[in-house]
This record gives C-alpha cells, sequence and structure tokens, in this order.
C-alpha cells in the first residue's frame, strides 16, 4: 500500500460530461502529481502542485485542470469529455519537489468515455 | 526532448530463466534512471534506480546499470518466478530526482510455471 487514495476507483460517463478525480496524497507529503496512462499515449505527465502551488505542467489539455486544497488533497476536473479521454488517470506524491523525494503512485481512476 | 524506449512486450518466459527488458534514452544533461513496476490493478512501484554513470541499482533480485557511452540501462534478473509477472517502465527524471518523470512505454513480462 503505497498511501495514496484515489477515488473513484472506476467512472464511466459520456462525452461532452464533467467528471472529477480525487487524490489523497502520503501522509506528509506535500507534492502531488498526476499522470495519464492510456494506450496509444503511455503514461503521460499532466501536472504538478507542491502545498497548493502550481509547480510543473506537461502534457494537459485546457479542457482539463487541477487543484490542490489547503488539506493537501488535489482534484482533476475533466470537461468536454471525448472519447479519446479514456484512461486510467493516477496520482502520486512524494514530500517534496524533486531531488531526493520518490514519487508514490495511487492505484488510479479508470476513465470511460462512452 | 528527453524520451525513453523500451523493447516491446509481451516478454513470455518460464519460471527460473534470465530476463532482460532493454531500455535507452534520450536526455540532455544527466539524468536520472529509473525502473517501475505495476502489478495488475495497482499503481506503480519504485524497483530500483540510478542517479550517475555506472551505479548499478539493485532490488528484489532486479538489478540494472547505468550506461552512459551506450545511453541504457537495461533491466535484468537471473531467475524470474511467477510472481514477477507485471509491467515494467523505465524512466527518466531530468531534473536529477523523482520529478517529472518520463516513462518510456512499458514492457508487459509473464512467467509460466
Amino acid at each position: 500500500d503505497s498511501g495514496v487514495t484515489q477515488t473513484p476507483k472506476h467512472l464511466i460517463t459520456a462525452t461532452g460530461q464533467r467528471v472529477t478525480l480525487r487524490c489523497s496524497p502520503r501522509s506528509g507529503d506535500l507534492s502531488v502529481y498526476w499522470y495519464q496512462q492510456s494506450l496509444d499515449q503511455g503514461l503521460q505527465f499532466l501536472i504538478q502542485y507542491y502545498n497548493g502551488e502550481e509547480r510543473a505542467k506537461g502534457n494537459i489539455l485546457e479542457r482539463f485542470s487541477a487543484q490542490q486544497f489547503p488539506d493537501l488533497h488535489s482534484e482533476l476536473n475533466l470537461s468536454s469529455l471525448e472519447l479519446g479521454d479514456s484512461a486510467l488517470y493516477f496520482c502520486a506524491s512524494s514530500a517534496g519537489t524533486g531531488g531526493s523525494s520518490p514519487l508514490h503512485f495511487g492505484n488510479g481512476t479508470r476513465l470511460t468515455v462512452t | 526532448g528527453n524520451s525513453v524506449t523500451q523493447m516491446e512486450g509481451p516478454v513470455t518466459l518460464s519460471e527460473e530463466a534470465f530476463l532482460t527488458i532493454n531500455c535507452t534514452y534520450t536526455a540532455t544533461g544527466y539524468p536520472s534512471l529509473f525502473w517501475y513496476v505495476q502489478y495488475p490493478g495497482e499503481g506503480l512501484q519504485l524497483l530500483l534506480k540510478a542517479t550517475k554513470a555506472d551505479d548499478k541499482g539493485s532490488n528484489k533480485g532486479f538489478e540494472a546499470t547505468y550506461r552512459k557511452e551506450t545511453t541504457s540501462f537495461h533491466l535484468e534478473k537471473g531467475s524470474v518466478q511467477v510472481s514477477d509477472s507485471a509491467v515494467y517502465f523505465c524512466a527518466l527524471s531530468d531534473g536529477g530526482g523523482y520529478n517529472k518523470l518520463i516513462f518510456g512505454a512499458g514492457t508487459r513480462l509473464a512467467v509460466h510455471p
């Protein structure tokens, strides 16, 4: 058990809809990362937050947004969903922003867009 | 930009066979290199790492050596077990640490009794 909790485990929704994925980091970790895993794109880094502030951005679409709250949990919001957004979305956390802090991954949320 | 290339799977082996999963990378500077493992229905777990050239990372019988001259970080294990069946990801971090990992496509390993 990595200590990173993601909810829900599965999500099925229709095109054009909006969903929210939630992540609770490991106790004491200040950084949260979001990754998307799809069959055609593999594992792609989306975005990183550190102690409530956006720290780094990757291949995140404008339809997607995220935030980290004062209690350090994070939410990834996906809107105007398309079939191609179907994927496994992972959250990871680490104690710091880089250097010596390893990433701990949650078990992911599987999103299916129909 | 930075990238990681892994051998395509699936790799199918019998128990106690020798395992090699090839990984090469393209990066500016001196990245740190990692192998992560993903068991069915679970998230990724760090398997081993190496932070500089000629470093050898090892864990649970797996090992990989950071080869700067060939830009490679091949994963090896002398005798695989059925429980090693999983997807293995090679990754690099160009920040010298663990952040903003760039992953390879993953290699599925299936070990049969």
